[in-house]
């Protein structure tokens, strides 16, 4: 089975910097996705992970450690519309993402 | 920017009733997929389809569902005599291949909710 584990819920100041970290167990791992949804809407595109280390997109970095089934997506100056469920996703078997429930992070002022 | 387009965005449906929910993917893209998204739960795979037939389903995806690309721009999912835990949020996605392009992964669309009374 496919387990996928990230913390349910953040709050962080607008400006500020925030972590959210993911743990996985899979039976298969192609690479890793980071997906940002708003309530009611499709999941959005964040980054994906092949290889271990950083990956920078703007605000955005994605981080991950295959050895240890680790990630962690980097927010920077954070913005009122950022605030969002962010989900982990493992890509594994010939096509097919498991994710995680996702982090909820709401952005105070 | 290209988007996944799904129909209807709302459907209510009586319980034993056939519901049909239509997705048009991205045009250059070759693998369709299925997933959804129980209310409060996560993101679950349900089907992926290449070539004009299913490479993957998972163990949600039983008799009572079916998919079809019955021409060159749709992608159906059919779901057979609804039970009233298929309410969800059903997502079609699509992506460029079977090894995901890293820069844009999988599309997917808005969503159709579906609520089965």
């Amino acid at each position: 089975g496919q387990n996928i584990d990230q913390p349910t819920e953040m709050t962080a100041t607008e400006g500020a910097i925030v972590q959210i970290n993911c743990t996985y167990q899979t039976s298969g791992f192609n690479g890793l996705f980071w997906y940002q949804q708003h309530a009611g809407e499709a999941p959005t595109f964040l980054s994906y992970n092949v290889l271990d280390g950083l990956e920078e997109k703007g605000r955005f970095s994605s981080f991950l450690s295959r050895s240890k089934g680790y990630s962690y997506l980097l927010l920077k100056e954070l913005q009122m519309k950022d605030s969002a469920s962010y989900l982990c996703a493992v890509h594994y078997g010939n096509n097919r993402l498991a994710f995680g429930k996702g982090n909820q992070v709401v952005v105070i002022p | 920017e290209p988007e996944v387009t799904q129909t209807p965005s709302h459907q209510v449906t009586q319980m034993g009733q056939e519901v049909i929910l239509r997705c048009v993917p991205i045009s250059n893209h070759l693998y369709f997929y299925w997933y959804r998204q129980i209310l409060g739960q996560k993101v679950e795979f349900l089907v992926s389809f290449y070539n004009n037939e299913i490479s993957e389903k998972s163990e949600i995806f039983d008799d009572q569902f079916s998919v079809e690309r019955p021409d060159g721009s749709n992608f159906t999912l059919k779901i057979r005599s609804t039970k009233l835990e298929d309410s969800a949020m059903y997502f079609c996605a699509s992506s460029e291949g079977g090894w995901v392009h890293s820069n844009y992964g999988y599309t997917f669309g808005s969503g159709t909710r579906l609520t089965v009374v």
